[in-house]
C-alpha cells in the first residue's frame, strides 16, 4: 500500500460530462502529481501541485483542471468529456522536488 | 522520437533466470532514474530510485545509470512468478522540475 489514496476506482459516464477524480497524497507529503495512462500514449505527466500550488504543467488539455485545497487532498476535473479521454489517470505524491513519488491505483476512467 | 526509449517486450523467462530490463534517453539533464512495477489495474509501485550514475542494490534487484551512454538497466536475480509484471523506467532532472518522463513499460513473464 502506496499510502495514496484514488477515488473513485472506476467511473463509467457518456460523452460531453463532466467528472471529478479524487487523490489524497500520503500523509506528509505536500507535492501532489496527476497522469494519464493510455495504451497508445504510456504514462503521461498531467500537473503538480506543491502546497496548494500550481507548480508545472504537462500535456493537460484545456478541458482538464486541477486544484489542491487547504488539507492537501487534490482534485482533477475533466469537462466535455470525449471518447478519448478514457484512460487511467494516477496520483502519485513526494514530500518534495527530486524526492520519490508513490502512486495509487488510479481511477479507470470509460467514456462511453 | 521518444525522450526515452523501452523494448515493450513481452519478455518470458524461466522461474530463476536473471532478468535485463533497459532503457535509453536523450535528455542529457535527466539527473533521477526510477524503475516502477505495475501489476495489472494496480498503480506504479518503486522499486529503485537512483541519482545520476552508478549501481544500486536493493535484494534481488539491481539498477544501473549510465549517463555517458543514456542508457539505464534493471537486473533481477532469481526471478519468481511473482515478478511476473510491468516494468516501467521513469527519468527527472532539473529543468523538467519533478515531473517524471515514463518509458513505455516492458511486460514481464516468469513461468515456474
Amino acid at each position: 500500500d502506496s499510502g495514496v489514496t484514488q477515488t473513485p476506482k472506476h467511473l463509467i459516464t457518456a460523452t460531453g460530462q463532466r467528472v471529478t477524480l479524487r487523490c489524497s497524497p500520503r500523509s506528509g507529503d505536500l507535492s501532489v502529481y496527476w497522469y494519464q495512462q493510455s495504451l497508445d500514449q504510456g504514462l503521461q505527466f498531467l500537473i503538480q501541485y506543491y502546497n496548494g500550488e500550481e507548480r508545472a504543467k504537462g500535456n493537460i488539455l484545456e478541458r482538464f483542471s486541477a486544484q489542491q485545497f487547504p488539507d492537501l487532498h487534490s482534485e482533477l476535473n475533466l469537462s466535455s468529456l470525449e471518447l478519448g479521454d478514457s484512460a487511467l489517470y494516477f496520483c502519485a505524491s513526494s514530500s518534495g522536488v527530486s524526492q520519490p513519488q508513490h502512486f495509487g491505483d488510479g481511477t479507470r476512467l470509460s467514456i462511453l | 522520437q521518444k525522450e526515452v526509449e523501452q523494448d515493450p517486450g513481452p519478455l518470458s523467462v524461466p522461474e530463476g533466470a536473471i532478468v535485463s530490463l533497459n532503457c535509453t534517453y536523450s535528455n542529457s539533464a535527466f539527473q533521477y532514474f526510477m524503475w516502477y512495477r505495475q501489476y495489472s489495474r494496480k498503480g506504479p509501485e518503486l522499486l529503485m530510485y537512483t541519482y545520476s550514475s552508478g549501481n544500486k542494490e536493493d535484494g534481488r534487484f539491481t539498477a544501473q545509470v549510465d549517463k555517458s551512454s543514456k542508457y539505464i538497466s534493471l537486473f533481477i536475480r532469481d526471478s519468481q512468478p511473482s515478478d511476473s509484471a510491468t516494468y516501467l523506467c521513469a527519468m527527472s532532472g532539473e529543468t523538467s522540475g519533478s515531473r517524471l518522463t515514463f518509458g513505455e513499460g516492458t511486460q514481464l513473464t516468469v513461468n515456474p
